[in-house]
């Protein structure tokens, strides 16, 4: 467990409004990433941060947007909310110095736009 | 472009019984390749990681999967299900900064 937690755990919100999730870690590790979670498509990144204020793309960032001002968060926002956004969204940090090693996941955010 | 291939979208298994899931991957390149359970409203757990060596490799609560790179396969077996194993199984290849999915497999154990 690299000490992930993820904040709110639920949320229901309106089309258009912004929401910003955010991702707490307390094990120092450099990378970290927000994926989305839906039936049919397992998981799918949406942007990942390679160090403080250091973030790029992933397959899925169209109507997202993130931030890292420090090393312990990573936040994730929808600027304007819509249906298709609904989704269950999980944090996840990388382990060690090098990039492939094995992730840990938080607990994940179930939000539901409507 | 890398992608990852879990053809059984869902698995029913006796309890007791053998299991195995199928993953193929997609990788130009020697993969990382790694097996992950989701139990319900659950986040992801690690199960096992290949990286090189031995394509046999042993993880935590009675897994192994076996790394073939022929058939760019690597599926995640069990000797012998328990109930407490049901649940969602993710495959996935780590390349440069980052992962790639599969679809993921529902288990069901039926006693």
């Amino acid at each position: 467990d690299a000490g992930i937690t993820q904040s709110p755990r639920h949320k229901v919100t309106e089309t258009g409004t912004p929401v910003t999730l955010r991702c707490h870690q307390t094990e120092n590790h450099r990378y970290m990433y927000w994926y989305r979670q839906d039936p049919g498509h397992g998981l799918r990144l949406i942007h990942y941060s390679y160090g403080v204020k250091d973030t790029d793309k992933g397959e899925v960032s169209d109507g997202y947007s993130v931030s890292r001002s420090k090393t312990e968060d990573f936040l994730l926002t929808l600027e304007s909310a819509t249906s298709s956004q609904t989704s269950v969204y999980f944090c996840a940090c990388n382990s060690g110095v090098a990039p492939i090693n094995e992730q840990f996941f938080g607990p994940g955010t179930r939000l539901t736009v409507l | 472009a890398q992608s990852v291939t879990q053809p059984d979208i869902h698995i029913t298994v006796s309890e007791g019984a053998s299991l195995e899931l199928r993953c193929n991957y997609s990788y130009g390149a020697t993969p990382y390749l790694f097996w992950y359970v989701q139990s319900p409203g659950q986040g992801l757990q690690l199960l096992l990681k290949y990286f090189s060596g031995d394509t046999l490799v042993q993880g935590i609560k009675g897994f192994e999967a076996e790394f073939k790179r022929s058939q760019s396969s690597f599926n995640l077996r069990k000797p012998s299900v328990h109930w407490s194993d049901a649940a969602e199984y993710f495959c996935a290849v780590g390349t440069g900064n980052q992962f790639y999915f599969g679809t993921g497999t529902s288990l069901t154990v039926i006693p």
